[in-house]
């Protein structure tokens, strides 16, 4: 079945550092990719997509491109800030449906 | 606009309980689907619902069950509740359940 594969966490980061967060996946055809955002105490939010290879998707400074070859979907934001300390979740929907299927998490940690 | 909601936000069973929770969707959206967070694991995928018919199932036991109402909202039920349904139970909107899906804040259920 599909799944998807994250870089383990916490990712302690200084402010204004370089981020990546590394997503691989495993599905039987061509599915979209998505990265979620969990702040602490709240629900997921969508930050980003991609639905076809070499896609690129970006928000409020992160960005990931649909790597159909690799089967990737990295996360990769060039400064990061204090306020993006969170959980961030890759995901992939397949099938024509919306379902999702998560990653564990990665948790970044970002101090000033 | 309100965004999903779902109540109540945290909820304390025993063990062999029966558990009921709610979900109200974006004003618009006829599609609802439920999620399971285990702490430390990203979000698993439990039921869709599209016009008060279910779309999709998760692989979880007959224990979950859940409907949706002409009015859109939606209720998860779980019976004969066990330690390990401890969890973040995340309800997500869309409008047709293809398009892309907002999550509500959740309903923390802790079993003891």
């Amino acid at each position: 079945g599909d799944s998807v594969t994250q870089m383990e966490g916490p990712v302690t980061l200084s402010e204004e550092a370089f981020l990546t967060i590394n997503c691989t996946y495993t599905a039987t055809g061509y599915p979209s990719l998505f990265w979620y955002v969990q702040y602490p105490g709240e629900g997921l939010q969508l930050l980003l997509k991609a639905t076809k290879a070499d896609d690129k998707g970006s928000n409020k400074g992160f960005e990931a491109t649909y790597r159909k070859e690799t089967t990737s979907f990295h996360l990769e934001k060039g400064s990061v800030q204090v306020s993006d300390s969170a959980v961030y979740f890759c995901a992939l929907s397949e099938g024509g449906y919306s379902t999702l299927t998560f990653g564990k998490g990665t948790m970044l940690l970002v101090s000033p | 606009d309100a965004g999903v909601t779902q109540s109540p936000t945290h909820l304390i069973k025993t063990r062999g309980q029966h558990v009921t929770l709610r979900c109200s969707p974006i004003s618009g959206h006829k599609s609802v689907s439920w999620y399971q967070q285990v702490l430390g694991q990203g979000p698993q995928f439990i039921f869709q619902y599209y016009e008060k018919e279910e779309r999709g199932r998760g692989n979880f036991p007959d224990r979950f069950s859940a409907r949706q109402f002409p009015n859109y909202s939606s209720e998860l039920n779980v019976n004969a509740l066990l330690l390990g349904d401890s969890a973040l139970y995340l309800c997500a909107s869309s409008f047709d359940g293809y398009n892309e899906q907002f999550f509500g804040p959740g309903t923390r259920l802790t079993v003891l």
